[in-house]
């Protein structure tokens, strides 16, 4: 199975700061990595797929980038709605396998 | 719109087995796959399996000899049957449709989640 790390498990951010949270796969997932953001109460919502594609309705200042093994998601000015947990998930090969998640709280 | 949404027993003793009910609108079953994913406790998620458009499935092997997925198309309705539960079961279980692009295995909408504690 790919091991993916997130080794932020929680982050501190100003409003309006520029934040960016990594993920690292234990092999080349050709750029099949997707982004999830959730929320205190449970809701799960699709940010990002495909590294850098923006899913319908989400804001953009959420970007993503990498290649290889090396991902990141990047929130270009924080809003209060952006406080929440984000995971990243390969979809390179079954089984599809999540990172530990980055709580992300304001400072 | 779209919409997933999970229904589940809430409470199963530890060796039973349980059933979840992933209703959906906005989208028809026979055009896209839907996934089942659970979070234990303050834990992170893992994927459990999915039943793709045409019925086929897929399973973490790491469950497959105890899980089950299957659907009703004309209901609109999706199952995860699980069996020989224990503790570690304890999660929120969520169903997630597939995104239907060139891009595979990913998942553009949950449901709300169902919550399942096994315990005696």
């Amino acid at each position: 199975d790919i091991q993916m790390t997130q080794t932020t498990s929680s982050l501190s951010a100003s409003l309006g700061d520029r934040v960016t949270i990594s993920c690292r796969a234990s092999q080349d997932i050709s750029n099949y990595l997707n982004w999830y953001q959730q929320k205190p109460d449970g809701t799960v919502k699709l940010l990002i797929y495909y590294t850098s594609r923006l899913h319908s309705g989400v804001p953009s200042r959420f970007s993503g980038s990498g290649s290889g093994t090396d991902y990141s998601l990047t929130i270009s000015n924080l809003e209060q709605e952006d406080i929440a947990t984000y995971f990243c998930q390969q979809g390179n090969t079954l089984p599809l396998t999540f990172g530990a998640g980055t709580k992300l709280e304001l400072k | 719109q779209v919409q997933l949404k999970e229904s589940g027993p809430g409470l199963v003793a530890p060796s039973q087995s349980l059933s979840i009910t992933c209703t959906v609108s906005g989208f028809s079953l026979t055009s896209y796959g839907v996934h089942w994913v659970r979070q234990p406790p303050g834990k992170g998620l893992e994927w459990l399996g999915v039943i793709w458009a045409g019925g086929s499935t897929n399973y973490n092997s790491a469950l497959m000899s105890r899980l089950s997925i299957s659907k009703d198309n004309s209901k609109s309705q999706v199952f995860l049957k699980m069996n020989s539960l224990q503790t570690d079961d304890t999660a929120m279980y969520y169903c997630a449709r597939e995104g239907r692009t060139t891009v595979p295995y990913y998942f553009d909408y949950w449901g709300q989640g169902t919550t399942l504690t096994v315990s005696s």
